[in-house]
């Protein structure tokens, strides 16, 4: 199984900052990478596929990058309701796995 | 609009059974695979298994392998698990979610429903 490691796992910021999540595969994915946002109590959200194609809906201050094993998530301007867990998911193989997830909290 | 709506959840002792359901409307079900992901309290998401649109194709995690079947009824648009010698360690919120494809392999999950809890506890 592809193990997904993400960093850092919990993050302070305020509104209006610049945050990057980063998601690192235990082999090469081919950027057969999705990130979801969920919040207290609720279903997780597709944001991006692809690693960096934003899912419909998706406010553009969200973006992805990344190649082979090393991916990033970044939240350009920190919005009030961004503040949740962040999961990556790599589907290059089955099973697909997640990442431990990144709870991002208010400062 | 996609809704997914999981039931079935509950309390059931250590090596009993449940089978949950998940109800789909708003696209084509038999077009689309679909998984069960569950979370365990104040944990991260796992995936438990993915069924092919047709019901052709099933994968299971090592975890579940032997004790859960996936299944699908394209004519009633619902998916099913059903869960056998359950353990404490199944305890978790599962979620049923809708792939982005119609096959069982290279996903990721484009619309999740609301969840349904299962607690293993004597």
């Amino acid at each position: 199984d592809i193990q997904m490691t993400q960093s850092p796992s919990s993050l302070s910021a305020s509104v209006g900052d610049r945050v990057t999540i980063t998601c690192r595969a235990s082999q090469g994915i081919s950027n057969s990478l999705a990130w979801y946002q969920q919040k207290p109590g609720k279903a997780p959200k597709l944001l991006l596929y692809a690693a960096s194609r934003l899912e419909s809906g998706v406010p553009s201050r969200f973006s992805g990058s990344g190649s082979g094993t090393d991916y990033t998530l970044t939240i350009s301007s920190l919005q009030p309701e961004d503040f949740a867990t962040y999961y990556c998911q790599q589907y290059y193989s089955t099973p697909p796995t997640f990442g431990q997830g990144t709870k991002l909290e208010i400062k | 609009e996609v809704q997914l709506l999981e039931s079935g959840g509950g309390l059931e002792q250590p090596g009993g059974s449940l089978r949950l359901s998940c109800a789909a409307s708003g696209f084509i079900f038999s077009s689309y695979a679909m998984s069960w992901v569950r979370q365990a309290p104040g944990k991260g998401l796992e995936w438990v298994s993915i069924i092919s649109g047709s019901g052709s194709s099933t994968y299971y995690a090592d975890s579940v392998k032997g004790r859960f079947t996936i299944s699908r009824d394209n004519s009633k648009n619902t998916l099913y698990v059903q869960m056998n010698s359950l353990r404490a360690e199944d305890t978790a919120v599962y979620y049923c979610a809708k792939s982005h494809t119609v096959g069982a392999t290279y996903n990721y999950f484009d619309y999740w429903g609301q969840g349904t809890l299962v607690t293993v506890s004597s």
